[in-house]
């Protein structure tokens, strides 16, 4: 799977738009963008994935690259409870090896 | 959505003795979960990969007679520590998916303090 390269930390105000970066510059043809995010001692929690085109759901939106070597996860309006960090994870789907693997990822600090 | 129930949440057991956590998934069937291990301020770290009706596939320094996995429905995956030391501790967290055109699904963890 590529690798993936994402800033260490981040802060964002409460109420305004959370851009957060991610480079896959090795991406292959058949791998998707995931984001998750892990809350302090939770599991990480699926927020969204694409392959090339932009994604938007309830929680946040997806913006990939017209070359595939980078993305960003948006969070439109952040607040306390999005302090987490959030992961950045390339996959190729549907193969046997379904495990993700996480980075350090990003540190987002939501100030009030 | 997908659920995926993990329990205990939190567990303290004395050093020598054996502790074992489930995984459900609760709303769909998984024949392939997945055990991660997190050490304080790191990222998680692939343990074993848990195949319904199987061994479980192990990863590279993880000692499978230490770490039990069993699968024996298509909802629920164990794993046992056995004779856990003080370094056992950690934040054990599994997953799963429905298929594999679907995102993999997180339980909430447990923490297991070996004392």
């Amino acid at each position: 799977d590529a690798k993936t390269t994402q800033p260490p930390s981040m802060d964002c105000a409460e109420g305004r738009a959370a851009n957060l970066p991610c480079n896959h510059s090795t991406i292959s043809g058949n791998e998707y963008v995931y984001w998750y995010r892990q809350i302090h001692s939770q599991g990480p929690q699926y927020i969204i994935h694409g392959l090339k085109n932009n994604e938007t759901n309830e929680m946040a939106s997806l913006i990939i690259t017209e070359d595939r070597k980078s993305s960003t996860l948006i969070l439109p309006h952040a607040t306390l409870r999005d302090t987490a960090v959030y992961y950045c994870i390339v996959r190729a789907d549907q193969t046997g090896a379904n495990n993700l693997f996480f980075g350090t990822g990003t540190r987002l600090t939501v100030i009030p | 959505g997908a659920v995926v129930s993990q329990h205990p949440s939190r567990v303290i057991c004395k050093s020598g003795t054996s502790v074992k956590i489930e995984c459900r998934s609760l709303d769909f069937q998984a024949t392939t979960m997945f055990w991660y291990r997190q050490f304080p301020k790191q990222s998680l770290m692939l343990m074993a990969t848990s195949n319904e009706g199987s061994k479980a596939t192990y990863e590279q320094g993880v000692e499978k007679d230490k770490f039990l996995i069993n699968h024996a429905s298509l909802t629920l995956s164990t794993l046992t520590v056995t004779s856990a030391h003080p370094e056992d501790s950690s934040f054990y967290i599994c997953s799963a998916r429905q298929d594999p055109y679907s995102p993999l699904h997180f339980g909430n963890g447990t923490r297991l303090t070996v004392t």
